[in-house]
């Protein structure tokens, strides 16, 4: 299976300030990657597929790049609601698989 | 707007089966565009996904649960199910059922998520 491995494990970033989070398979998944934030005890939501289509609901302030083995999401200018875990999911070949998430809290 | 409702019991007992049911509501889980899959996430694992089933009854299986994983659909009560056997404290988690659509060339991952139901292995 792929192994999707996020970087940092935790980011303390200051409101305001741009954040950038990065996700890595070990081996290509072309673009078939989607991001996910998942604040506590909620589900998670889907925030962009496709490496870099926003989904409903999330604003232009979050952005993704990257193919093949590299991405990253990019959040603009971080608001309070945005602190929460991202996780990183391939959907090229089953069985889907999650990275193990980045925690982004305000410093 | 489709929501998705998983019950269950929360606490199951080692070597015994774990079955769970996610309720469809605001949508069809006859509907031909989507799959309607379970992923649990757990402290040790993160999140796993453990398989989907199309309308149809097509199923497909995480490789490491297969053998001891089902799931089937109710199309009359709108309702999937997951059964899993021979639980033991690893399979102690959350478990979400989630739909994602049944097309790869307009697939956008998995869009609607239920709440989740804890599920605890132990004697």
């Amino acid at each position: 299976e792929i192994v999707m491995t996020q970087s940092p494990a935790t980011l303390s970033v200051s409101p305001g300030e741009r954040t950038t989070l990065s996700c890595r398979a070990s081996q290509s998944v072309s673009s078939n990657l989607a991001w996910y934030q998942q604040k506590p005890g909620q589900s998670p939501s889907l925030v962009l597929y496709g490496a870099s289509t926003r989904a409903t609901g999330f604003p232009a302030r979050f952005s993704g790049s990257g193919s093949g083995t590299e991405f990253t999401l990019t959040i603009s200018s971080l608001q309070s609601e945005d602190f929460a875990v991202y996780y990183c999911q391939q959907y090229h070949i089953w069985p889907y698989t999650f990275g193990q998430g980045t925690k982004l809290e305000i410093k | 707007q489709v929501l998705l409702q998983e019950s269950g019991p929360g606490l199951v007992k080692p070597s015994q089966t774990l079955s769970l049911t996610c309720t469809v509501s605001g949508g069809s889980i006859s509907d031909v565009d989507f799959n309607w899959n379970w992923i649990r996430q757990s402290p040790g694992k993160g999140l796993e996904w453990i398989g989907y089933i199309y309308f149809t009854g097509s199923t497909y299986y995480n490789p490491s649960l297969k053998s001891r994983v089902t799931i089937s659909a109710d199309t009359s009560k709108n309702q999937v199910s997951l059964k899993l056997t021979s639980v033991s404290a690893a399979d102690s988690a959350v478990y979400f059922c989630a739909r994602d659509s049944a097309s790869s060339l307009t697939y956008f991952g998995f869009d609607v998520w239920g709440q989740g139901t804890s599920v605890i292995v132990s004697s």
